[in-house]
């Protein structure tokens, strides 16, 4: 069973901290790793994608991968109150076209 | 880019009749189109994956002969919800995947379209 777990939140910061939202994943074989947001009552969006061990940076995110402990992670700096949403963790596995996803992770940003 | 559309973005039906949802890759070529449904406050569920030119391929629970999907070219793919009843009302995301300047294996959503059946 492929599975990819979220803490469901919510998570709340203060406008201007660091938000840093986490995922895990059951499969060892897993090669691609995504973020997404989605807005209430809306599709989700992308925000990155991250296929390497490490950090990638983009913009205020930073996606952090650990392949070893199967840990995929999300910083978003200087956080927003538009930045309220729910964070998707989504996983490629090895020889799959789907998409596994994650439950999400509700951030709240308070002014 | 990677923009994907949707069609409607919103559809009121009575009980018993079919609703057709279109989804179109404006700017690139989708080779995998995915649909999802997402009832409120829960988690995106797939529903099947299509490729284009082939049968689509169903989660399991899914009805094939009341979602019937469409994968006809490579920029559109339609869902048909037919002899729709209440119970299906729910959110309707389509995704893509796809060839070109963009990664195969990502996932670009569409705006979704919300179906209320009365």
């Amino acid at each position: 069973q492929k599975e990819v777990e979220q803490n469901s939140g919510p998570l709340s910061v203060p406008e201007g901290a660091i938000a840093s939202l986490n995922c895990t994943y059951s499969d060892r074989v897993s090669q691609s790793f995504f973020w997404y947001r989605q807005y209430s009552g809306k599709s989700p969006e992308l925000i990155m994608s991250i296929y390497s061990n490490g950090d990638k940076e983009d913009g205020r995110f930073t996606a952090q991968l650990n392949k070893a402990s199967q840990y995929v992670s999300l910083l978003i700096r200087d956080s927003q109150p538009s930045d309220s949403a729910t964070y998707l963790c989504a996983v490629n596995m090895l020889g799959y076209s789907t998409l596994t996803f994650g439950k999400g992770t509700m951030l709240l940003v308070s002014p | 880019g990677a923009v994907v559309s949707q069609h409607p973005s919103r559809v009121i039906c009575k009980s018993g009749t079919s609703v057709k949802i279109e989804c179109r890759s404006l700017d690139f070529q989708a080779t995998t189109m995915f649909w999802y449904r997402q009832f409120p406050k829960q988690s995106l569920m797939l529903m099947a994956t299509s490729n284009e030119g082939s049968k689509a391929t169903y989660e399991q629970g899914v009805e094939k002969d009341k979602f019937l999907i469409n994968h006809a070219s490579l920029t559109l793919s339609t869902l048909t919800v037919t002899s729709a009843h209440p119970e299906d009302s729910s959110f309707y995301i389509c995704s893509a995947s796809g060839t070109g300047d963009f990664d195969s294996d990502t996932q670009y959503f569409g705006p979704g379209t919300r179906l209320t059946v009365l």
